[in-house]
């Protein structure tokens, strides 16, 4: 089945630092990638997504890279916020039933 | 809409006890899934529902879990005889299609002492 790896968290930055969190994954076939963010007291929220090698995913200030050769979709900020504290989980979507997720990276922004 | 509602939020029972949680989709959404997250680790897949049809069950439910979404609305998760195994986040999520956003719960927060 699908697996997905992340960095390990927490990440701890300054404001304004620039923000790479790794993703790597293992999939049969060729899967959307996505990236989910957890704000504190909040429900997991879809922050961006890929469907197809090459392609950019962004919202928010944030990017990703569905890079099919090294397996990888790395999440990139250029100036953290904040707010931008949460937990983000890296994931696949085969289109199948179910999302598989990697075991989320907590990121901290210090004033 | 305000979303996907689940409810309770938090609850706390005694090992062996039987618990029951709903999830409320977003209207409309003919596709709803469970998902169970422990501490650290990201949400992992239980079971989904296409209108009132279960058709998917991971293995990570065992006998004692049963899931329903009576006429494609609301669901209920339900565990027999819990264990302390059992304490974790329980997530709901819904969709509209396969292949668009899943829109997640708050999730309930199961404790079993």
């Amino acid at each position: 089945g699908d697996s997905v790896t992340q960095m390990e968290g927490p990440v701890t930055l300054s404001e304004e630092a620039f923000l790479t969190i790794n993703c790597t994954y293992t999939a049969t076939g060729y899967p959307s990638l996505f990236w989910y963010v957890q704000y504190p007291g909040e429900g997991l929220q879809l922050l961006l997504k890929a469907t197809k090698a090459d392609d950019k995913g962004s919202n928010k200030g944030f990017e990703a890279t569905y890079r099919k050769e090294t397996t990888s979709f790395h999440l990139e900020k250029g100036s953290v916020q904040v707010s931008d504290s949460a937990v983000y989980f890296c994931g696949t979507d085969t289109g199948r039933r179910a999302l598989t997720f990697g075991s989320g990276t907590r990121l901290q922004v210090q004033p | 809409d305000t979303g996907v509602s689940q409810n309770p939020r938090h609850k706390i029972t005694k090992r062996g006890q039987n618990v029951t949680f709903r999830c409320d989709p977003i209207s409309e959404h003919n596709r709803l899934y469970w998902y169970r997250q422990t501490l650290g680790q990201g949400p992992e897949f239980l079971t989904y529902f296409q209108n009132e049809a279960q058709l998917e069950k991971s293995r990570l439910l065992s006998d004692r879990f049963s899931a329903e979404r009576p006429k494609g609305s609301f669901s209920t998760l339900e565990i027999q005889r819990t264990e302390q195994g059992d304490s974790a986040m329980y997530l709901c999520a819904s969709s509209d299609r396969g292949d668009t956003e899943a829109f997640f719960g708050q999730g309930t927060r199961l404790t079993v002492v």
